[in-house]
């Protein structure tokens, strides 16, 4: 079954350079979510998609933009990356909405180091 | 602060064990799920129980939640080597639909 898919697996900056993550979610799944995980940290909430508008926004620094395409898969734009941008940045997805009786899909990640 | 809270944060047992981790929260809840995180790698969904849920089974895992109390606790039974990983609660808010992540309880299984 195909599951949530993140591009690149990895990918290595340097200061104040920019990276784009992809995140396509399962087939049918309007709804996308993006996290941040820095290394031995929990997830933190970054912003969330839903039919391709923004439904909800977290911790996500100015210097970041996502948003989400008529196919429903979501970009994580990210500017002047700093040090401290070095995580693990995974998304999830979810059919309708936010409320639901299924658990959320995660994709496997997009570990990003700022050199 | 609406932040799911888990302990114990690291747990460490003989493989064969029972392990429990327990997550406690503020808000009210739509659901609650719980996830299994291997070293930096993605998060994989272990099992969701409803708030009109009191205990759900999954093979070895078995998971209360007790609403009165706004807990809930995860028991791996008789665990395995490969059950070595964090694991996180996530709540979902019925008042505001927000997702929450708990903190996380870091399991090592030692053989």
């Amino acid at each position: 079954a195909a599951g949530v898919i993140q591009s690149p697996r990895h990918l290595i900056k340097e200061k104040r350079e920019t990276a784009t993550l992809k995140c396509y979610p399962i087939p049918r799944h309007d709804t996308v979510y993006w996290y941040q995980q820095g290394p031995g940290q929990d997830p933190q909430f970054l912003i969330s998609f839903y039919e391709k508008m923004q439904s909800d926004k977290g911790s996500i620094p100015d210097r970041f933009s996502a948003q989400q395409f008529s196919d429903y898969h979501s970009e994580l734009n990210m500017s002047s990356l700093e040090l401290g941008d070095s995580a693990l940045y995974f998304c999830a997805s979810s059919p309708a909405g936010t409320v639901t009786n299924y658990g959320y899909t995660f994709g496997s990640g997009t570990r990003l180091t700022v050199v | 602060s609406q932040q799911g809270e888990e302990d114990p944060q690291a747990l460490s047992i003989q493989e064969g064990e029972n392990a429990t981790m327990n997550c406690s929260y503020k808000t009210s809840i739509n659901n609650l799920q719980w996830y299994r995180q291997n070293s930096g790698r993605g998060l994989v969904h272990l099992i969701l129980i409803r708030s009109n849920e009191r205990e759900k089974h999954s093979g070895r895992l078995r998971v209360t939640l007790d609403t009165s109390k706004k807990s809930s606790s995860l028991l791996i039974t008789a665990s395995r080597a490969a059950d070595t990983a964090s694991y996180f609660c996530l709540i979902l808010s019925n008042r505001d639909d927000k997702i929450i992540f708990g903190k996380g309880t870091r399991l090592h299984i030692l053989p």
